[in-house]
């Protein structure tokens, strides 16, 4: 079963926007990490941020953390048309071994 | 291109058929996983590896479904006795044990339509 929920489960914005996506997640965590898929294709990893971070940059990309409320938060700023893709996030439940958990996913669309 | 390869990427088979997969994870990398995605959900846990072992499977993983990996090297996922409901993405990754961090890296996948 799914570990939690991306919100919103689309978005588009124009090029050059920046696009914040959500996720929760129900259990405890080591680590939650983000990756994106393009239609059809494998996952990419993009970042992974640990429970005791709040927040972390990389590039465009910035993630932050809030295990008190069992969220995170993935923003992409000034988005190109290259980062259409669907976005998931996936956690690392403390104790249950190491496969990951993840949400349903994000879909954004960068309109140019 | 994360380094991961899967094999076929594409497989279309009829029901009742069994059906093999590989995977070749990053030549380093201790764990290799498996995992399913239906359409518009994210992946699924089925199975990891730590080397040759098989350490945890998902009850996803009904007895049709077999996995290997065999010298810790390259695995594969057996689907024995194919039904409609199998059709979906198997994605494979692999990762490398360091602390707490779990950073995974996926392959391709590969596409099974069960007609």
């Amino acid at each position: 079963s799914q570990q939690g929920e991306e919100d919103p489960q689309a978005l588009s914005i124009q090029e050059g926007e920046n696009a914040t996506m959500n996720c929760s997640y129900k259990t405890s965590i080591n680590n939650l990490q983000w990756y994106r898929q393009n239609s059809g294709r494998g996952l990419v990893h993009l970042i992974l941020i640990r429970s005791n971070e709040r927040e972390k940059h990389s590039g465009r990309l910035r993630v932050t953390l809030d295990t008190s409320k069992k969220s995170s938060s993935l923003l992409i700023t000034a988005s190109r048309a290259a980062d259409t893709a669907s976005y998931f996030c996936a956690t690392d439940a403390q104790l249950k071994g190491e496969k990951l958990t993840f949400g349903t996913g994000t879909r954004l669309t960068i309109i140019p | 291109d994360t380094g991961v390869s899967q094999d076929p990427r594409h497989k279309i088979t009829k029901r009742g058929q069994n059906v093999t997969f590989r995977c070749d994870p990053i030549s380093e990398h201790n764990r290799l996983y498996w995992y399913r995605q239906t359409l518009g959900q994210g992946p699924e846990f089925l199975t990891y590896f730590q080397n040759e072992a098989q350490l945890e499977k998902s009850r996803l993983l009904s007895d049709r479904f077999s996995a290997e990996r065999p010298k810790g090297s390259f695995s594969t996922l057996e689907i024995q006795r194919t039904e409609q409901g199998d059709s979906a993405m198997y994605l494979c990754a692999s990762s490398l044990t360091r602390g707490l961090d779990n950073e995974q890296f996926f392959g391709p996948g590969t596409r099974l339509t069960v007609l």
